[in-house]
């Protein structure tokens, strides 16, 4: 089965400080694995993904995040925080062993506080 | 192009009340998904139309919900009767299986629902 999983339901960072939000994943085949960010009162947005390639992938906002599959890893990360990166933000992946369309398995979700 | 539009933003209805939500996808895009949020369940899929057909709809809670899409450009969510555990925000996502690959959705801003 395919799953994802986000351990920390919060992490607190100081401005300037580097981040990082942690997803480990299960699938039975290679995953795709994605970061999605959703602001207050707002819908998800995606950050970026992972399919095939360079294991470090950058995406939107100075976001970048590494997959590691010896360790089922794909962990948001960010040199320099920003308070206006507080938000909520989702792990999903997709099994592509499996044909499911655009379906995404999603995190339950971290909550991330940066505080000036 | 306008992104993702969903009507309405905010819905208080009585518990027994039909509820109907309405989405209108990205130009072109050929995938949409319904999601629905939850404190207690966090993000879930609901149900996924493919070129207007269902391609998925085993999140759908129970008979009271239903979703049709009849033409590219239009999905709704029905819930009748609704009740108060029905209570939350509910996302219409879109996106294409021909540009920027089909895992990559685009989300709506949301229906924050609350039935009494």
């Amino acid at each position: 089965a395919q799953s994802v999983a986000q351990p920390e339901d919060q992490v607190n960072v100081a401005e300037g400080n580097p981040l990082t939000v942690k997803c480990t994943y299960s699938v039975s085949g290679n995953p795709y694995l994605f970061w999605y960010v959703q602001y207050p009162n707002r819908g998800l947005q995606f950050l970026l993904k992972y399919i095939t390639g360079d294991n470090l992938v950058k995406g939107s906002y100075g976001f970048e995040a590494e997959f590691n599959k010896s360790q089922t890893s794909f962990h948001l990360k960010k040199p320099s925080a920003l308070v206006s990166d507080s938000a909520l933000y989702f792990c999903a992946v997709r099994d592509s062993a499996r044909n499911q369309g655009g379906k995404l398995i999603f995190g339950q979700g971290t909550e991330l506080s940066v505080k000036p | 192009d306008a992104g993702v539009i969903q009507s309405p933003r905010h819905e208080v209805t009585e518990m027994g009340q039909e509820v109907t939500l309405r989405c209108k996808p990205i130009s072109g895009h050929d995938y949409l998904f319904w999601y629905r949020q939850t404190m207690m369940r966090g993000l879930e899929l609901l149900i996924y139309f493919n070129n207007n057909v269902p391609i998925d709809d085993s999140g759908m809670p129970e008979d009271r919900f239903s979703a049709k899409m009849p033409n590219a450009s239009f999905s709704t969510l029905k819930i009748q009767p609704s009740e108060p555990r029905d209570s939350a925000v509910y996302f219409c996502a879109s996106s294409s299986s021909l540009t920027g690959g089909l895992e990559t959705q685009y989300f709506g801003p949301g229906t924050r629902l609350l039935v009494l």
